[in-house]
């Protein structure tokens, strides 16, 4: 158990719709990151978060968007759901704003289906 | 850019050693993770080595880095059923004020008796 936490496990949604996955960062950590793993595009860096600021942006869409709270929990949201949205949706935290020595532990992850 | 690049299956037999190899080819100094994926699980952290060591052992673990040719192998001692599995390497960069982990495809382990 790494300490990060994400819920649901679960998510089962229809085209067009919106969801939230949130994700709670180990004891300690200050940032948060958001990461997609599907199929065909393996796993994708999404966005990070720290102490509450975006830091750093990868491939995301412009459906879709995130936040941290002040108590550094963080969602995602995913808009306007396609089909090719279904994945599995990692969270990971660390302790600092990311220098190259700052280790990621990863959640279980949220499995999203898209019908 | 980065890219990082594994094979996609390594199938061994219990108790013999696992080599599983990836190839980065970020330039800059970097530390280099393997994280281990298991069915339906989320990723665990094994080990990491940063750029300018050539050898990091943790029990059954060795890493060992080229970084001439810029390449990573994890090797997994006395390989067991339990160690079936995913296995990403990943190549941590600097990107915006923040950094970014870049995974390889994944190598399947598949642990035969």
């Amino acid at each position: 158990d790494s300490g990060v936490t994400q819920t649901p496990k679960h998510l089962i949604t229809a085209t067009g719709q919106r969801v939230t996955l949130r994700c709670s960062p180990r004891s300690g950590d200050l940032s948060v990151y958001w990461y997609q793993q599907s199929l065909d595009q393996g796993l994708q860096f999404l966005i990070q978060y720290y102490n509450g600021e975006e830091r750093a942006k990868g491939n995301i869409l412009e459906r879709f968007s995130a936040q941290q709270f002040p108590d550094l929990h963080s969602e995602l949201n995913l808009s306007s759901l396609e089909l090719g949205d279904s994945a599995l949706y990692f969270c990971a935290s660390s302790v600092a704003a990311g220098g190259l020595t700052d280790t990621q532990y990863f959640g279980p992850g949220t499995r999203l289906t898209v019908l | 850019g980065e890219d990082v690049e594994q094979s996609l299956f390594l199938s061994v037999r219990e108790g013999d050693s696992s080599v599983i190899n990836c190839t980065y080819t970020d330039s800059s100094s970097t530390y280099l993770y393997w994280y281990k994926q298991e069915p339906g699980a989320g990723l665990q952290l094994l080990t990491y080595i940063f750029s300018n060591m050539d050898m990091k052992q943790d029990q059954r673990l060795t890493v060992l880095l080229n970084k001439k040719d810029k390449h990573l192998s994890l090797r997994i001692a006395d390989t067991q059923t339990g160690d079936s599995a995913i296995y990403f390497c990943a190549e941590s960069t600097v990107t915006g004020g923040g950094n970014k982990l870049t995974f390889g495809t994944g190598t399947q382990l598949k642990v035969e008796l």
